[in-house]
């Protein structure tokens, strides 16, 4: 049971260009999100996903886009990256609204 | 033991000792309470969890205290042991259609040998 597992692990990407994470979850979680950690920082809700087909704004969503086309898949896409844009991002299902989350390991961004 | 509180990052503790780490949430709708613990290049992990009907909730090692009188989490860890140096995230879930988890800031928990 690999849980929740998102690629790449690092990535460096130029201003401008643009990318899509990967997230994937084994679990049959109706809920998916995105969150982004800054150093020494808290995690922020950037987009979440109550099942497929579904998708919402989170508390920092610019420069950001989502779909879930499957109850498996909920990729993240930066369109234009921007140096703001450089922090770790962290994939996270749930069964439910109130139930502990399910972490991916990470994948670590820096945009230059 | 020593305590601190959100506002002070890093708590240091020696091995063997107890731990609590304090965490005042702001949200008095909020009725789901998690927390979450960090190791370095990981993702949070999930420790413990407790809900707004009850006031304490035990755990191997752990145990998480709920005040929702002045709205204050806190996570006990006994005897604490090198594994346990990471950094440490209270959560909390409001009531409500579309509620999701929120994060406070966390504290960096550091085991002295």
């Amino acid at each position: 049971n690999a849980g929740v597992t998102q690629t790449p692990k690092f990535r460096i990407l130029k201003i401008g260009q643009s990318m899509t994470l990967q997230c994937t979850q084994d679990m049959n979680h109706n809920y998916m999100y995105w969150y982004r950690q800054d150093p020494g920082m808290g995690l922020k809700l950037i987009y979440y996903s109550v099942g497929a087909g579904i998708t919402d704004k989170g508390e920092v969503p610019n420069g950001y886009n989502v779909s879930r086309s499957t109850t498996e898949d909920f990729p993240l896409r930066l369109e234009l990256a921007a140096p703001s844009q450089t922090s770790v991002y962290f994939c996270a299902s749930s069964y439910s609204q109130a139930s502990g989350y399910t972490f991916g390991s990470g994948t670590r961004l820096t945009v230059v | 033991g020593e305590s601190v509180g959100l506002h002070l990052p890093t708590l240091s503790v020696q091995e063997g000792d107890n731990s609590i780490i304090n965490c005042a949430y702001s949200n008095s709708a909020s009725d789901y309470f998690i927390w979450y613990k960090q190791e370095s290049g990981k993702g949070p992990q999930f420790i413990i969890d407790i809900r707004s009907n009850m006031d304490k909730r035990q755990g191997q090692r752990v145990t998480v205290l709920l005040n929702k009188t002045v709205k204050h989490l806190s996570l006990q860890i006994a005897a604490t042991q090198p594994g346990d140096s990471a950094v440490y995230f209270c959560a909390e879930i409001p009531t409500g259609a579309n509620s999701k988890l929120t994060f406070g800031k966390g504290i960096t928990l550091s085991v002295r040998p």
